[in-house]
């Protein structure tokens, strides 16, 4: 199975910085079969980026996804104070389908 | 609005049988392929099942493959988690979530609408 590594575990910025969340698979995930998640406590994920690039519904544009083969990364452009969650990637190029382990982004 | 409900955690021996429910509404449930994932206290998510739109087919992690069943009642718009033979290590979140394209008849996609979670615990 394709394991995923999210680095770094935490993340500490302020608010109205810019962070950078990476991604990296043990196999390619071709055609970009990659998205992205936002957990916060007691509350149901939320899907932020699909395809590795494109943002879900009614996300803001501060988000954005970028990456191919094994590499990603998910920035989020000017940190609002809603921002500071879990975030999790997701392959689903191949089977089974297979979640990072997280990055927690928190307030500085 | 899309509203995902999971109902049926709880605590459980080791050996022992759980049912999770998963109550669908605001979007044509008969269309859209229904997983299981699930996330231990303090850990990452893990993928735990997904069963077709019409219920034709379904796909297991090798963790839970020949002790949990997936299914679905498409009248009811209402999926279902039958777990057996439980152990410590499923102790974890239960979440339902939705494909967000209709009609996808295998279980690589991604997920618009989760619930909130169940959860259940093995122990003795």
């Amino acid at each position: 199975e394709i394991v995923l590594t999210q680095s770094p575990g935490t993340l500490s910025l302020s608010p109205g910085e810019r962070a950078t969340l990476s991604c990296r698979a043990s196999q390619s995930v071709s055609s970009s079969y990659l998205a992205w998640y936002q957990q916060k406590p007691g509350q149901a994920p939320r899907l932020l980026i699909c395809g590795a690039s494109n943002r879900a519904t009614g996300i803001p544009d501060r988000f954005s996804g970028s990456g191919s083969g094994t590499d990603f990364t998910l920035t989020i452009s000017r940190l609002e104070p809603e921002d500071f969650a879990v975030y999790c990637c997701q392959q689903y190029h191949s089977s089974p389908i297979t979640f990072g382990q997280g990055t927690r982004l928190e307030i500085k | 609005q899309v509203q995902l409900v999971e109902s049926g955690g709880g605590v459980d021996q080791p050996g022992g049988s759980l049912r999770l429910s998963c109550a669908a509404s605001g979007f044509t449930f008969s269309s859209y392929g229904m997983h299981w994932v699930r996330q231990a206290p303090g850990k990452g998510l893990e993928w735990v099942a997904f069963i077709r739109y019409d219920g034709s087919s379904s796909y297991y992690a090798d963790s839970v493959k020949g002790r949990f069943t997936i299914s679905r009642d498409n009248s009811k718009s209402t999926l279902y988690l039958q777990m057996n033979s439980l152990r410590p290590e499923d102790t974890a979140f239960y979440y339902c979530a939705k494909d967000r394209d209709p009609i996808k008849v295998g279980p690589l996609y991604f997920f618009d609408y989760w619930g909130q979670g169940t959860l259940v615990t093995v122990s003795s």
